[in-house]
């Protein structure tokens, strides 16, 4: 199974300043064949379920501000929030969906500083 | 717009077994694959499993495999998990969601969830 590291565990930002959040596969996810990064970013708020917020490692769905952006290729990704706002407190999941069986980052805590 | 309704959960001995449906609307329900994921209480995601578009394919987290079945009716826009065999740590949130494509493995769209506690 391709395992999903991300770091930190937590974090705290002040409004307005950058969030940067990392993500390690033990397996490379660019697929040979079609160029793409397997990979998925996920929000979620206490109390509600997840959602999504980029794929393909930094295609933002139609909706998210434009302050959450994603990068990286093959091993290593990165979320980031670039001006920290209020409502972006929440655990931030990474997710491969190159091979099953599908699996997650174990979370990122984000909160306010 | 997607919607996706959970039911089924509540309180069960382990050993014994528990079916989830999920009730899905606001999108053509047969053209997407559909997955289960599973968040203990506290804890982070995991993966439960998946299930094509037309039924003709079922993936497993192994923590299920053999004792959890995906399955879905189109007619009735239906997807369900039967859970058998059940341990104290199956106890979770259960979130139906949905795949971005007939067999996509990105997950766009998920229910509120329904809680299964496993427990003597």
């Amino acid at each position: 199974d391709i395992v999903m590291t991300q770091s930190p565990d937590s974090l705290a930002v002040s409004l307005g300043e950058r969030a940067t959040i990392n993500c390690k596969s033990s397996q490379n996810i660019l697929s040979s064949s079609d160029n793409k990064n397997y990979l998925a970013w996920y929000q979620q708020k206490p109390g509600q379920p997840p959602k999504l917020l980029i794929r393909w490692a930094s295609t933002r769905e139609s909706g998210v501000p434009d302050r959450f952006s994603g990068s990286g290729s093959g091993t290593d990704f990165t979320l980031i929030i670039s001006s920290l706002q209020a409502e972006d407190v929440a655990v931030y999941y990474c997710q491969q969906y190159y091979t099953a069986p599908i699996t997650f980052g174990q979370g990122t805590r984000l909160e306010i500083k | 717009q997607v919607q996706l309704v959970e039911s089924g959960g509540g309180v069960v001995q382990p050993g014994r077994s528990l079916r989830l449906s999920c009730a899905a609307s606001g999108f053509t329900f047969s053209s997407n694959a559909m997955h289960w994921v599973r968040q203990a209480p506290g804890k982070g995601l995991e993966w439960v499993t998946l299930i094509w578009y037309d039924g003709t394919n079922e993936k497993y987290a192994d923590s299920v495999k053999g004792r959890f079945t995906i399955s879905r009716d189109n007619p009735k826009n239906t997807l369900y998990l039967q859970m058998n065999s059940l341990r104290a740590e199956d106890t979770a949130v259960y979130y139906c969601a949905r795949g971005a494509g007939s067999g996509s493995y990105i997950i766009d769209s998920w229910g509120q969830g329904t809680l299964v506690i496993v427990s003597s």
